[in-house]
């Protein structure tokens, strides 16, 4: 049972430059998460999808695109990538949204730095 | 901005000893989450309260809900080397963009000295 499983765990690209982390679930759950790690900040949310072809904002989305064709995974793009965006980023996935009260369950996350 | 704030943003204990965290957040909540974060790790999820409950326990954790302060706080109870790691509280209200997710506090980084 893989879980949810991230890749790649670390990505060293340049300014400008288009990247994709992936993301991919095993339990079939509805929901999953695009999340981001700084330090000072915690965790923000990125995007979210409630279904596979559904997909809405978080509290940071800009510089970002999210599709999600298939309900295992949930690819994270940065179209043009800025030193901005340098950080952790983490996916998650629920049966629901924490409104119905259920556990996220996080990846190891993606370590990203952006030279 | 930040939903919940835990506090201390740091606690160094002995092992064997209790650890309390605390995380206090602003606006009305259907429940609150506690989450441990080992290093280089992903979030591993602890505990869930419900707004209309007070206390809940599990194992060695107990953790308690005050709705009329907006605060919780995390008890673990005699302390283990492996529980060293950074703790968020987590509630389901909505910020920022009114988005569905958890909002996050900055987390407590709790170090049990063998």
């Amino acid at each position: 049972d893989a879980g949810i499983t991230q890749s790649p765990r670390y990505k060293i690209t340049e300014t400008g430059r288009q990247v994709t982390l992936m993301c991919h679930q095993t339990w079939s759950h509805s929901y999953m998460f695009w999340y981001r790690q700084d330090l000072g900040h915690g965790l923000r949310l990125i995007y979210y999808s409630a279904a596979a072809d559904i997909t809405d904002k978080g509290e940071v989305p800009d510089g970002y695109v999210v599709s999600r064709s298939k309900t295992e995974n949930f690819p994270l793009t940065l179209e043009s990538a800025t030193r901005s965006q340098t950080s952790v980023y983490f996916c998650a996935s629920s049966e629901s949204t924490g409104t119905r009260n259920q556990p996220q369950h996080f990846g190891d996350g993606t370590r990203l730095s952006i030279l | 901005s930040q939903q919940g704030e835990e506090d201390p943003q740091a606690l160094s204990i002995q092992e064997g000893e209790n650890a309390t965290m605390n995380c206090s957040y602003k606006t009305s909540i259907n429940n609150l989450q506690w989450y441990r974060q080992n290093s280089g790790r992903g979030l591993v999820h602890l505990i869930l309260i419900r707004s209309n409950e007070r206390e809940k326990h599990s194992g060695r954790l107990r953790v308690t809900l005050d709705t009329s302060k907006k605060s919780s706080s995390l008890l673990i109870t005699a302390s283990r080397a492996a529980d060293t790691a950074s703790y968020f509280c987590a509630t389901d209200a909505r910020s920022g963009g009114g988005a569905d997710g958890l909002t996050f506090g900055k987390g407590t980084h709790l170090i049990i000295q063998p």
